[in-house]
């Protein structure tokens, strides 16, 4: 079956830095994305990860290691606006793209 | 680019009565177009898969003739929930897939649609 984990709340400082840990099993990998969404609205892109290794997106990163089915999304500089929740959703191997998400990560931001 | 929009944004009806949500890519053209469902704090639950010019495929243990599914052209996708009951109230979510890829092939969200059925 397929089971991607993920906690269910973090909650950090503005300024500071937050790592989001996933790890999944999946039946197929077709690379894994992270989507952050505020509350009653849509998800939004953030990055993407098929192959080993860190990705770097201005104070966003992720990273992954397929063997071990596992990533993270690492927040640097937190400001206010980043609570919400964070996504992990890992796209299998069907002829779609379909994504499996994660329960997401509620990230609480305070002063 | 790669804009998706859904309309209504919200909707408000009366247990019995069927919804249509329509689910368009703005200045792409999408093959594949995906629906979710997702209730307070949960995750994104996937529906079904529309393809243009095709069946839709349904999830497992979500009613095909429940939530009707129509995708009648490259932009445009539609999501009809028949005979809606409060249990059915949820935001519904739309996502395209472009057909000529996209920097990672990603799904592109719509903002959703709150359904409130009393």
């Amino acid at each position: 079956g397929q089971n991607i984990d993920q906690p269910t709340e973090m909650t950090a400082t503005e300024g500071a830095i937050v790592q989001i840990n996933c790890t999944y099993q999946t039946s197929g990998f077709n690379g894994l994305f992270w989507y952050q969404q505020h509350a009653g609205e849509a998800p939004t892109f953030l990055s993407y990860n098929v192959l080993d290794g860190l990705e770097e997106k201005g104070r966003f990163s992720s990273f992954l290691s397929r063997s071990k089915g596992y990533s993270y999304l690492l927040l640097k500089e937190l400001q206010m606006k980043d609570s919400a929740s964070y996504l992990c959703a890992v796209r299998v191997t069907d002829s779609w793209g379909k994504l499996q998400f994660g329960a997401g990560t509620q990230v609480v931001v305070t002063p | 680019g790669a804009v998706v929009s859904q309309h209504p944004s919200w909707v408000i009806c009366k247990s019995g009565t069927s919804v249509k949500i329509e689910c368009r890519s703005l200045d792409f053209q999408a093959t594949t177009m995906f629906w979710y469902r997702q209730f307070p704090k949960q995750s994104l639950m996937l529906m079904a898969t529309s393809n243009e010019g095709s069946k839709a495929t349904y999830e497992q243990g979500v009613e095909k003739d429940k939530f009707l599914i129509n995708h009648a052209s490259l932009t445009l996708s539609t999501l009809t929930v028949t005979s809606a009951h409060p249990e059915d109230s949820s935001f519904y979510i739309c996502s395209a897939r472009a057909s000529t890829g996209g920097l990672y092939n990603e799904q592109f969200f719509g903002p959703g649609t709150r359904l409130t059925v009393l």
